[in-house]
């Protein structure tokens, strides 16, 4: 148990639908993050949050839309994705984004299937 | 730009020993992570190293030397549930994390 939770654990939808993806820490952390990981490339970081600021949109297109109501919980609103799209998206969370030493918490992901 | 190198997989033995290296190029550095990620499951934190040196953690070891833009991860006594992925990460002058694209260790008996 990690301590970050996210739903739905798999997903699958077609270009033309509208789904989110929730995430939930239950750590107290202030600073929340989206990744998108593909079959063998690194990590992409799409979105920061800091104590519910958006601190880094690192040019995702918009059809991503994020989240971030309170420090516990992010979204990641989804439309008109392309089958490039499909990859496994984690959730982190972690102290604070401005102090390098604090690990990052990761949840299970969500599996995005675009059919 | 900044990158990332580590190699994509690796073979081992079940009690052996394996090292799995990681070279960086990157705007600043701000420390090293290491993380371990089973097929399905989230990633997991295994070290940070922000000093040049060795870090011992049980049957796992951290190393780095900041000179050379260099670390490796060090597992003793492999076994079986050590299969998995390990990914570098460094911190930049940003304080953003920089991944490596892992490393995809396979244990075998």
């Amino acid at each position: 148990e990690t301590g970050v939770t996210q739903t739905p654990r798999h997903l699958v939808m077609g270009m033309t639908n509208k789904k989110s993806l929730k995430c939930e820490q239950h750590l107290g952390h202030n600073a929340m993050y989206w990744y998108k990981q593909s079959a063998k490339k690194p990590l992409e970081l799409m979105f920061v949050y800091n104590f519910k600021e958006q601190t880094e949109n690192n040019s995702v297109p918009s059809r991503f839309s994020p989240e971030c109501p309170n420090s516990s919980h992010l979204f990641l609103h989804l439309h008109t994705l392309q089958p490039e799209d499909s990859a496994l998206y984690l959730c982190a969370s972690s102290q604070d984004k401005e102090y390098s030493s604090y690990e990052q918490y990761f949840g299970p992901g969500t599996r995005l299937t675009v059919t | 730009g900044q990158n990332i190198d580590q190699p994509t997989e690796m073979t081992a033995t079940e009690g052996a020993i394996v090292q799995i290296n990681c070279t960086y190029q990157t705007s600043g550095f701000n420390g090293l992570f290491w993380y371990q990620q089973h097929a399905g499951e989230a990633p997991t934190f295994l070290s940070y190293n922000v000093l040049d040196g060795l870090e011992e953690k049980g049957r796992f070891s951290s190393f780095l030397s900041r000179s050379k833009g260099y670390s490796y991860l060090l597992l003793k006594e492999l076994q079986m549930k050590d299969s998995a992925s390990y990914l570098c990460a460094v911190v930049d002058s940003n304080y953003q994390l920089i991944w490596g694209a892992g490393t995809k260790l396979i244990i075998k008996p």
